[in-house]
C-alpha cells in the first residue's frame, strides 16, 4: 500500500524567511502533485511533477522531485503572509487510479 | 471556464434521508472520483470512474453509491446517511494518463444529523 508522509505538519514562519516542506512515499511512482487548500476551500493545483529530476517553479514556490529517493520538496523563498494555507503533496501509485495524500502541512507566515 | 461543479456547497441533513451531491465537469475528462476529507484522517478516495459506465471502488465506499451514465456527469448517492458520513466531500477529475493532473471540485460540506 502506498504511504505518502510529508513534514512538518505544522509550520510556523517569519515573513522574508526561507523553509522547505519535504514529501517521503513508500513505493515507485512518477507522478507527483501539490496542491494548496485554504480553510474551507478547494484544493487548487500548484505543481505536476512527472519524471525524475522535475523542478518547477512558480512565483515563491519551487518543487522538486527525485522518483530514486522517492522524495519530493516543496522550497518557499522570502515567505509572505498570503502564503498561508495547507500545502498538500499526492502521489499517483498507478493501481486503483487514485491519488494518495499526505497529511498536508499548515503554513502560517508571521509578519 | 475549465471546471468541476459540485452542488450543493453546504447540506445538513437527517439520519436515513437519500440524498445526492452532484458532480459535474465540462473539460470532457475521462476519469472522475469522489474524496472525503476529514480532520485527523485526510483526504480519502471513495470511489473512481474511468469512463462512462465504468466505476470501481475506492478507500472507503461503503455506505455510498455512484453512476456515470454520461461523460460529464458523476453523482455521489448516500442512500441511507449517517452521523459518520458528515465530511467535506470534494469531487475531481482527469484526463487519462493523469499528465495534466487533477481538477477538483469546489466541495460539499455535509452534516448528518
Amino acid at each position: 500500500e502506498l504511504k505518502v508522509e510529508q513534514n512538518p505538519l505544522f509550520l510556523s514562519m517569519q515573513e522574508g524567511k526561507n523553509y522547505t516542506i519535504y514529501c517521503n512515499y513508500s513505493t515507485t511512482s512518477d507522478r507527483l502533485y501539490w496542491y494548496r487548500q485554504d480553510p474551507g476551500k478547494s484544493l487548487e493545483s500548484l505543481f505536476v511533477l512527472l519524471s525524475n529530476g522535475a523542478v518547477k517553479q512558480e512565483g515563491r514556490l519551487m518543487a522538486s522531485l527525485d522518483t530514486k529517493a522517492r522524495l519530493s520538496t516543496l522550497h518557499i523563498t522570502a515567505a509572505v503572509h498570503d502564503l498561508s494555507a495547507t500545502y498538500f503533496c499526492a502521489v499517483d501509485g498507478g493501481s486503483n487510479y487514485k491519488l494518495t495524500f499526505g497529511k498536508g502541512t499548515l503554513l502560517t507566515v508571521n509578519p | 471556464e475549465a471546471q468541476v461543479t459540485q452542488n450543493p456547497r453546504y447540506l445538513i441533513t437527517v439520519t436515513g434521508k437519500k440524498l445526492t451531491v452532484t458532480c459535474s465537469q465540462n473539460m470532457n475528462h475521462e476519469y472522475m472520483s469522489w474524496y472525503r476529507q476529514d480532520p485527523g484522517l485526510g483526504l480519502r478516495q471513495i470511489y473512481y470512474s474511468m469512463n462512462v459506465e465504468v466505476t470501481d471502488k475506492g478507500d472507503v465506499p461503503e455506505g455510498y453509491k455512484v453512476s456515470r451514465k454520461e461523460k460529464r456527469n458523476f453523482p455521489l448517492i448516500l442512500e441511507s446517511p449517517s452521523p459518520n458520513q458528515t465530511s467535506l466531500y470534494f469531487c475531481a477529475s482527469s484526463l487519462t494518463g493523469f499528465y495534466y493532473g487533477y481538477t477538483f471540485g469546489s466541495g460539499t460540506r455535509l452534516t448528518v444529523v
